[in-house]
């Protein structure tokens, strides 16, 4: 089955431009989902479709991929965006998902 | 606006099976895939399985695939989760959440609408 990797934590300053990144094997065939979850809630949706952004979501979020790596990038992060992200993408069979480990990004 | 709701927090011992439910709400039930998805503790988001509640049709991972069962009942909107011959690894909140692709076509994984969770625990 597929592997997705994550980096385990990142850190921004306040306002600088944070990238976090997925990468795995069935990445380049499959969108990427992107998951936002705070401490004791359900995670949240924020980017689909590789850039999609569900209404209620702030525009400094967006997505995209590059061969086997998607990325969420987030422009200008806010204090609020303090979080543990999750990518997750269609596995290389088609029919099962497979999550990546979840990144925590602290915003200094 | 589309909601689901989970049943409430669950004590099971080892070797037990437990059954969780996901009512639907605020869309037509039978229009959307619903996927189960749990987090053990401290951990990290873990896919078990999808269901088209239209057809019911389901499909699950390959860790679950002997234990794992996913129904519903279209009368009241009701996706259901049985996990079978329960262990501590099994310990985990589980949630339910709507994918935002319809039923007509292949599933995407947008995952745009989740139940609050259940809390499963596993003890003897």
């Amino acid at each position: 089955s597929s592997k997705v990797t994550q980096d385990p934590a990142v850190s921004v300053a306040l306002g600088q431009t944070v990238k976090i990144t997925c990468q795995g094997d069935s990445l380049s065939t499959s969108s990427t989902t992107w998951l936002q979850q705070k401490p004791g809630q359900a995670p949240v949706l924020v980017i689909y479709g590789q850039d999609n952004r569900p209404s209620g979501i702030p525009d400094r979020f967006s997505g995209s991929i590059s061969g086997d790596t998607a990325s969420l990038t987030i422009f200008g992060p806010q204090a609020e965006d303090e979080a543990v992200y999750f990518c997750v993408s269609r596995d290389k069979s088609g029919d099962q998902w497979v999550f990546g480990g979840g990144t925590k990004l602290t915003v200094l | 606006q589309v909601q689901l709701v989970q049943s409430g927090p669950e004590v099971k011992k080892p070797g037990a099976s437990v059954k969780i439910s996901c009512k639907a709400s605020g869309y037509i039930f039978t229009s959307n895939y619903i996927h189960w998805v749990r987090q053990a503790p401290g951990q990290g988001l873990e896919w078990m399985g999808i269901m088209n509640p239209s057809g019911d049709s389901t499909k699950s991972a390959q860790k679950f695939r002997d234990r794992v069962s996913m129904t519903r009942d279209t009368s009241t909107s009701t996706a259901y989760l049985v996990l079978s011959s329960l262990t501590s690894e099994d310990t985990a909140m589980y949630y339910c959440a709507r994918d935002k692709e319809v039923v007509i076509v292949p599933a995407r994984g947008w995952l745009d609408s989740w139940g609050q969770g259940t809390q499963v625990t596993v003890s003897s």
